[in-house]
């Protein structure tokens, strides 16, 4: 049974910090893995997405890698703003199966 | 392109009341999904559509749910009656027809059962 773990449950940085997210999963037989942000009261917005083929993707300021052998994944923010405040959630779907298994999420706090 | 829609953003009911939870997926997605929260809790699956038919349900957390997709478009998810226990954030995501494909999440539907 798929298990995904995100570390740490909160994190507060200045902003201007680099920061990396944790991901890991138990089972490596994965289609891909998504990093999804939610703010306070608000849906999931997608951020990268990672076919099991690859291993990293880019978007701007974030940067998400993937090592399926090992069964981790980090979501990396450069030059964090206040605006990156948010829960960050990673969420794998397993090989066979379209459904996505999530982590709790880390709570991200970015302060001027 | 819209993206996926949900009604109502906010429901209050009794316990013993009945909900309607509708999602609208992004236009030409057969695939649709629908995941809850409940406090405290990581978002968990609840059941996965392909066009009308229902593809996995093994999410449903028992008979008191039921969930419909009439013609392949629309889905609702049906609280009858609901519980305490139901409440939770429901969202409904959807995707292309095709392996490993992105999902897309609505709003979600914030459900308190009083």
């Amino acid at each position: 049974k798929q298990e995904v773990t995100q570390i740490p449950a909160a994190l507060s940085v200045p902003e201007g910090e680099n920061l990396v997210l944790n991901c890991s999963f138990t089972d490596s037989a994965i289609y891909n893995l998504q990093w999804f942000r939610q703010d306070p009261g608000k849906g999931l917005t997608s951020l990268l997405l990672i076919q099991s083929s690859q291993r990293e993707q880019t978007s701007g300021r974030l940067n998400a890698s993937l090592d399926k052998s090992s069964g981790r994944s980090t979501l990396y923010i450069a030059a964090s703003q206040p605006g990156d405040s948010a829960t960050y959630l990673c969420a794998v779907a397993s090989y066979n199966t379209d459904k996505l298994i999530f982590g709790t999420g880390t709570r991200l706090q970015v302060f001027p | 392109e819209a993206g996926v829609t949900q009604f109502p953003s906010h429901s209050v009911i009794e316990k013993g009341q009945t909900v309607t939870l509708r999602c609208d997926p992004i236009s030409g997605h057969d695939n649709l999904y629908w995941y809850r929260r409940v406090m405290g809790k990581e978002i968990k699956f609840l059941l996965h559509f392909v066009k009308e038919s229902k593809q996995d349900e093994s999410g449903m957390p028992n008979n008191r749910f039921l969930a419909e997709r009439t013609g392949g478009t629309y889905s609702t998810l049906k609280v009858q009656p609901a519980e305490l226990e139901d409440s939770g954030v429901y969202f409904c995501a959807s995707s292309p027809r095709r392996a490993g494909a992105e999902q897309y999440f609505g709003p979600g539907t914030r459900l308190t059962v009083t």
